[in-house]
């Protein structure tokens, strides 16, 4: 079974634009959620998706967004970019809600902001 | 506020010795706790958890141990091999509804041949 991917997996933008990141969950898995690390935070939860809805938002700036298609696979935006945002961005799936479901990880897209 | 940490940000020990990582939460009403490995250049990776109502569990040459006295959590990790390398973290979920992990800052683990 495929893992968690990600693209793209390396993406460089400057300061004011926007970015667009994809995630496709392992086939059956039903919840997404999406972190950001940097070296000086960790890994900090943006949000989860299940069933197309947003279900847990963390505390990030509403230039953080993200959707889920029917297919489960999700996106996130980020809007007007700042510096501050350079990080790696993860996406995690489970197969279905419930913490004490097992997170898989994909490998990240890493962003630099420039 | 909800916080994870850990108490050494770095650890070097020869192969074959056995490892002890530690953290500490901060959330008293926290239930479930998760270990994760995460080696360069990919995602984290599940390696163990632990429910509240245990205070130790096994599995292959990693133990888990919960002290929800003080609010501390261990993973020991048997007869560390070079591939055990990486940084780990510890990951909490808080009781009453939430469910985002909270994670620590994570400590890199570096195994010597």
């Amino acid at each position: 079974k495929a893992g968690v991917t990600q693209t793209p997996r390396y993406l460089i933008k400057t300061r004011g634009q926007q970015v667009t990141l994809s995630c496709s969950p392992i086939s059956g898995h039903r919840s997404v959620s999406w972190y950001q690390q940097t070296p000086g935070q960790g890994l900090q939860f943006l949000f989860e998706y299940f069933s197309e809805t947003q279900r847990n938002k963390g505390n990030f700036p509403g230039r953080f967004s993200g959707r889920q298609f029917s297919n489960s696979r999700s996106e996130m935006n980020v809007s007007t970019l700042e510096l501050g945002d350079s990080a790696l961005y993860l996406c995690a799936s489970r197969r279905d809600r419930g913490l004490r479901e097992t997170q898989y990880f994909g490998p990240g897209t890493r962003l630099l902001v420039l | 506020g909800e916080s994870v940490g850990l108490h050494l940000p770095t650890l070097s020990v020869q192969e074959g010795d056995n490892s002890i990582i530690n953290c500490a939460y901060s959330n008293s009403a926290s239930d479930y706790f998760i270990w994760y490995k995460q080696e360069s250049g990919k995602g984290p990776q599940f390696i163990i958890d632990i429910r509240s109502n245990m205070d130790k569990r096994q599995g292959q040459r990693v133990t888990v141990l919960l002290n929800k006295t003080v609010k501390h959590l261990s993973l020991q990790i048997a007869a560390t091999q070079p591939g055990d390398s990486a940084v780990y973290f510890c990951a909490e979920t808080p009781q009453g509804g939430s469910e985002k992990l909270v994670f620590g800052k994570g400590m890199k683990l570096t195994v010597n041949p």
